[in-house]
């Protein structure tokens, strides 16, 4: 069955980095798109980042553009989330998730929190 | 700034029918049938109820429908149950691999 685990999430201050991965199993990672979603608390869900299945297309939240990357390692069947020059408003719940070939998202993880706090 | 526009909050009495609507504010989404709905149990992983306006992926109730009219699209959740009673949102494709939410919709089975 398809699992998403991501992982990375913690306290780190305002104007600091943070790494998320999420690491894939139960599908053929490498056929397909992932995507970046978070929740920040009391708030809604609001997608973050796409990245295409071989890594070379990638986009982003006019929110966070110039400040995150996203990767990914088919090898490694897990993607990652750099996350630079950190504001308290990225303080949220980060979910991975599957795209289904429906530009739509079929499988999401548990989420990682991450809190930016001084 | 939400590009989808949906209601904060609606209810019902299980049994009965109720319908989600998410309008689009920004010309470019409403013209896509690529509309999704999601489920949201806080502290759970949200999970996908309809695709591409109203297709159910599978194991999906078929108590769940999406329609869309114009720039509108609906979720309507027939014989509600306590289940149900979650976090909805909708989302649509907009361009260049950039997907919006709208701000939620909170369902209270009464």
């Amino acid at each position: 069955q398809v699992q998403l685990v991501e992982s990375g999430g913690g306290v780190v201050q305002p104007g600091g980095s943070l790494r998320l991965s999420c690491a894939a199993s139960g599908f053929t990672v490498n056929n397909y798109n992932m995507h970046w979603v978070r929740q920040a608390p009391g708030k809604g869900l609001e997608w973050v980042s796409f990245i295409e299945n071989n890594g070379r297309s990638k986009d982003y939240a006019d929110s966070v553009k110039g400040r995150f990357t996203v990767s990914r390692d088919n090898s490694k069947k897990t993607m990652y989330l750099q996350m630079n020059s950190l504001r308290a408003e990225d303080t949220a719940v980060y979910y991975c998730a599957k795209d289904g070939d429906n530009w739509a998202f079929d499988y999401w993880g548990q989420g990682t929190l991450v809190t930016v706090s001084s | 700034q939400s590009a989808l526009t949906q209601p904060a909050s609606v209810s019902g009495s299980p049994g009965q029918s109720i319908t989600i609507s998410c309008t689009a504010t920004s010309g470019d989404v409403g013209s896509y049938n690529l509309v999704s709905w999601y489920q949201h149990h806080p502290g759970k992983a949200p999970k996908l109820m309809i695709y591409e306006v109203n297709k159910r992926p599978s194991g999906v109730s078929n108590r769940f429908s999406g329609s869309k009219s114009g720039n509108t699209a609906s979720l309507t959740i027939s014989g509600l149950q306590a289940e149900d009673e979650a976090d909805y949102y909708c989302c649509s494709y907009v361009d260049s691999s950039t997907w919006v939410f709208g701000g939620g919709t909170k369902l209270t089975v009464l």
